[in-house]
């Protein structure tokens, strides 16, 4: 069955530089990839979709990137701020209508 | 407002008394889908359902069942609960089972003594 990492468990870094989180899958290549924002004692917060075809997705101050290659989606934050703080998952479907996750990393912007 | 409700949020309880933590969305989604999430392990899918009257087992199915008998409730039955059930519980919904961003509620914490 598909595996996903996110390979940091935290992530520190200052006000204004840019965080980059990173999501590897190990099997196949999904259709597309899920990136949410979860706060403590909170349910996830939708934020990107990016599809299979698709090399980079933006929004505002966030960028995905999704390289099937690889096998991996990387997530950036610039300009960052401490309302950024927060944890944040990769999703992915498996057998097709399933969605899982990975185990988040926590990032924390200091000011 | 769009919104997934879970009820309760908090929930203190003893072994083997049944339980039902509900879930309703008022945004017509077709999709449900319950989860938990422990320390450690992350969020893990419990059920899912992609219609009325059609559920399906996600990956720690064991000690839960659900139902769907309208679109807008799925609710998450522990008949026989024990302590290695506790753990956050979250419920989720979207509009179809693919490509589709998943609407989350805040959560039921269950605590099983």
């Amino acid at each position: 069955s598909q595996k996903i990492e996110q390979n940091s468990e935290a992530l520190n870094i200052q006000e204004g530089k840019t965080a980059t989180l990173t999501c590897n899958y190990t099997n196949y290549s999904p259709a597309y990839l899920q990136w949410y924002r979860q706060d403590p004692g909170r349910g996830p917060v939708f934020l990107l979709l990016i599809r299979e075809n698709e090399k980079e997705k933006r929004k505002e101050r966030l960028k995905v990137t999704f390289d099937t290659t690889l096998k991996q989606s990387l997530f950036h934050i610039t300009a960052s701020q401490p309302a950024d703080s927060a944890t944040y998952l990769c999703a992915l479907p498996e057998a097709g209508t399933a969605l899982i996750f990975g185990k988040g990393t926590t990032l924390s912007v200091s000011s | 407002e769009a919104q997934v409700t879970q009820n309760p949020r908090y929930l203190i309880t003893v072994t083997g008394k049944k339980l039902t933590v509900t879930c309703s969305q008022n945004m017509n989604h077709e999709y449900m889908s319950w989860y938990r999430q422990d320390p450690g392990l992350g969020l893990r899918q419990i059920y899912y359902s992609m219609n009325v009257e059609v559920t399906d087992k996600g990956d720690v199915p064991e000690g839960y069942k659900v139902s769907r008998k309208e679109k807008r409730n799925f609710p998450l039955i522990l008949e026989s609960p024990s302590p290695n059930q506790t753990s956050l519980y979250f419920c989720a919904s979207s509009l179809g089972a693919e490509n589709q961003p998943q609407h989350f509620g805040d959560g039921t914490r269950l605590s099983i003594l």
